[in-house]
């Protein structure tokens, strides 16, 4: 375990469902990120939360909704999804100080099946 | 975000050292150099990072050129546990305010022989 929990691990979905991801951090870090990675392709840096705030959506479209009800909590909520969407997501968390960066710690990941 | 280069694909046999190459030619002085890896069906893990000097850690050694333009992965004694996807990426630690995002390009994946 890395001290980033991600569930479910694997999730297969329908096109009209709704699903959520959960990702949750006890390291004390301030910061979580939501990343997809698709076969073959790099990592995608989807969103960025700071303090509970959002600070980055990298264009991603509106049926993948975040919340980050607490520093140590992420969710992505799920709705209508494409096949495209099946993925492997990742959930990662970072502290960021005056004294430095002290990198990046992430979940074992959710596998997406969209049916 | 400054970009990086790394070979696709390197091979090694274990219990042999590998260095995994990685060109930054537009780094900026305030780009840290951080190494990542992922393994098969795992989230991407911390490896080392850093600034002009070279850096130890347990897992491996970072070598930095004295023009930071390229910089040099070395893993002391490969085993078959190495194999996974190596990524080299600049991130500017020094920002303030938090959460520079780290961008991940393609990697190297290393494949060891036993």
């Amino acid at each position: 375990e890395t001290g980033v929990t991600q569930t479910p691990r694997h999730l297969v979905m329908g096109m009209t469902n709704k699903k959520s991801l959960k990702c949750e951090q006890h390291l004390g870090h301030n910061a979580m990120y939501w990343y997809k990675q698709s076969a073959k392709k790099p990592l995608e840096l989807m969103f960025v939360y700071n303090f509970k705030e959002q600070t980055e959506n990298n264009s991603v479209p509106s049926r993948f909704s975040p919340e980050c009800p607490n520093s140590s909590h992420l969710f992505l909520h799920l709705h209508t999804l494409q096949p495209e969407d099946s993925a492997l997501y990742l959930c990662a968390s970072s502290r960021d100080s005056p004294t430095g960066f002290y990198g990046y710690t992430f979940g074992s990941g959710t596998r997406l099946t969209v049916v | 975000d400054a970009k990086t280069t790394q070979p696709n694909s390197m091979e090694s046999n274990e219990e042999e050292p590998v260095h995994l190459p990685c060109n930054h030619s537009t780094i900026s002085g305030t780009d840290y150099i951080h190494w990542y890896r992922q393994l098969p069906s795992q989230g991407p893990e911390y490896v080392i990072h850093g600034l002009t000097s070279n850096v130890n850690n347990r897992m491996a050694s970072l070598a930095i050129a004295e023009d930071r333009k390229s910089s040099t992965l070395i893993l002391h004694r490969a085993t078959l546990r190495d194999a996974a996807v190596y990524y080299c990426i600049l991130r500017d630690d020094t920002a303030q305010g938090g959460s520079e995002k780290l961008v991940f390009g393609k990697g190297t994946k290393l494949t060891v022989n036993p």
